[in-house]
């Protein structure tokens, strides 16, 4: 067990419709990480919170967002779904820069 | 866009060999370097962190080396076990705040 807790493990909906992901991070890690891993590729980084300000932001979709709240939480929202976001998504913590993340066991979502 | 990649793509040894794969990442603006283990229906884990060029650590039977001047990571397995069966990752932290991962190298070894 990594410590790292996201919710749902599966996630099952229709295209053009919004979810939300969520993330509790290890206890004490600041920092988390929202990585996508779609069929056939590897694990494509979306955004980088650390004590939530924004840190880094990688390919993510305009459709997409995250944040961090202050319980250190994070969330990520997916709007206007479509076929091609269908993908493993998931969340990591550490406790600073270039330190090991610990990855959660993922949501898996899949847009119908 | 960093590049991070990782050979070979995909690897089949017999129990009792010893493998690695290589990583290969931008040699400028180096943080740090990072493999994880990836099993199948199970999440990443990380094996080594590494930060210093000549680095080299080691777990077990696995080991890697680090040469941040020409930008590239050796993994070695000596005598792969079928649990040593899994996907490794190389992943590379510069001068951002983000940890860019490589493809993978499958792993799979045969009883």
């Amino acid at each position: 067990d990594s410590g790292v807790t996201q919710t749902p493990k599966h996630l099952i909906t229709a295209t053009g419709q919004r979810v939300t992901l969520r993330c509790s991070p290890r206890s004490g890690d600041l920092s988390v990480y929202w990585y996508q891993q779609s069929l056939d590729q590897g694990l494509q980084f979306l955004i980088h919170y650390y004590n939530g300000e924004e840190r880094a932001k990688g390919n993510i979709l305009e459709r997409f967002s995250a944040q961090q709240f202050p319980d250190l939480h994070s969330e990520l929202n997916l709007s206007s779904l479509e076929l091609g976001d269908s993908a493993l998504y998931f969340c990591a913590s550490s406790g600073g820069r270039g330190e090991k993340l610990f990855f959660g066991s993922g949501t898996q979502l899949s847009v119908l | 866009i960093l590049n991070v990649e990782q050979s070979p793509q995909s690897l089949h040894v017999q129990e009792g060999d010893s493998t690695n794969f290589t990583c290969s990442f931008p040699s400028s603006n180096f943080y740090a370097l990072h493999w994880y283990r990836w099993e199948t229906a199970k999440s990443p884990e990380a094996l080594f962190v590494m930060t210093l060029n000549g680095d080299e650590k080691k777990k077990g039977r696995i080991s890697a080396t680090l040469n941040t001047k020409e930008g590239y990571s050796y993994l070695y397995i000596k005598g792969s076990q079928p649990e040593d069966s899994a996907t490794y990752l190389c992943a590379f932290w510069g001068s951002g705040s983000r940890l860019t991962f490589g493809e993978g190298t499958q792993l799979t070894v045969n009883p």
